[in-house]
């Protein structure tokens, strides 16, 4: 199975930061790479996919970029609505497998 | 409106056993990629199952044999039988369309989520 591995697990940001996330996968994976965010007793919701691509209605302070093994999530200009849990997934090959999360707090 | 509604879930004692139901409106179960992804509390995201639209089925190395996804046509609806359930299995399941890869049409991203159900499994 390919493994995925984000970093930070954790990160402190305020209002109007821009942040990045980090995703590796353990082999090349092209840019089968997804975004998704949750957040506390809710289910993920898809915010980029095909490492760039953006998904119909998710704002554009958002953005992907990476190809091979590693990834990044970045935005821009954070709102209060972001602060939330990201989470990375190869859609390479089967089974599909995550990332353990990153939480984004205040 | 796109939606699945997730049903089925609650307590159970490890070695029993459960069905899942996802109810999907606005599109058909049957011409998709249908998935089951589980998230265990205060955990991350694990991939459970998917049932393509050929019927082809596949099953993460830790529920093979236990678990069994399949789909109601006429009902629109998919269900994910689970047996001999443990400890381990413990979390709020989810079902998933997965939409399919622009260049190849493998399954892709999960761009449809229901709300998930909570499986219990405890003595």
């Amino acid at each position: 199975d390919i493994q995925m591995t984000q970093s930070p697990s954790s990160l402190s940001a305020s209002v109007g930061d821009r942040v990045t996330i980090t995703c590796r996968a353990s082999q090349s994976i092209s840019t089968y790479l997804n975004w998704y965010q949750q957040k506390p007793g809710k289910a993920p919701k898809l915010l980029i996919y095909a490492a760039s691509s953006l998904q119909s209605g998710v704002p554009s302070s958002f953005s992907g970029s990476g190809s091979g093994t590693d990834f990044t999530l970045t935005i821009s200009s954070l709102q209060p609505e972001d602060f939330a849990t990201y989470y990375c997934q190869q859609s390479y090959s089967t089974p599909p497998t995550f990332g353990q999360g990153t939480k984004l707090e205040i | 409106e796109v939606q699945l509604v997730e049903s089925g879930g609650g307590l159970v004692q490890p070695g029993g056993s459960l069905r899942l139901s996802c109810a999907a409106s606005g599109f058909t179960v049957r011409s998709n990629y249908m998935n089951w992804v589980r998230q265990a509390p205060g955990k991350g995201l694990e991939w459970v199952s998917i049932i393509y639209s050929g019927g082809s089925t596949y099953y993460a190395a830790s529920v093979k044999g236990r678990f069994t996804i399949s789909r109601a046509n006429s009902k629109n609806t998919l269900h994910l039988q689970m047996n001999s359930l443990r400890a381990e299995d413990t979390a709020v399941y989810y079902c998933a369309r997965a939409t399919p890869n622009d260049d190849n049409g493998d399954p892709g991203p999960f761009d449809i989520w229901g709300q998930g159900t909570m499986v219990t499994v405890s003595s």
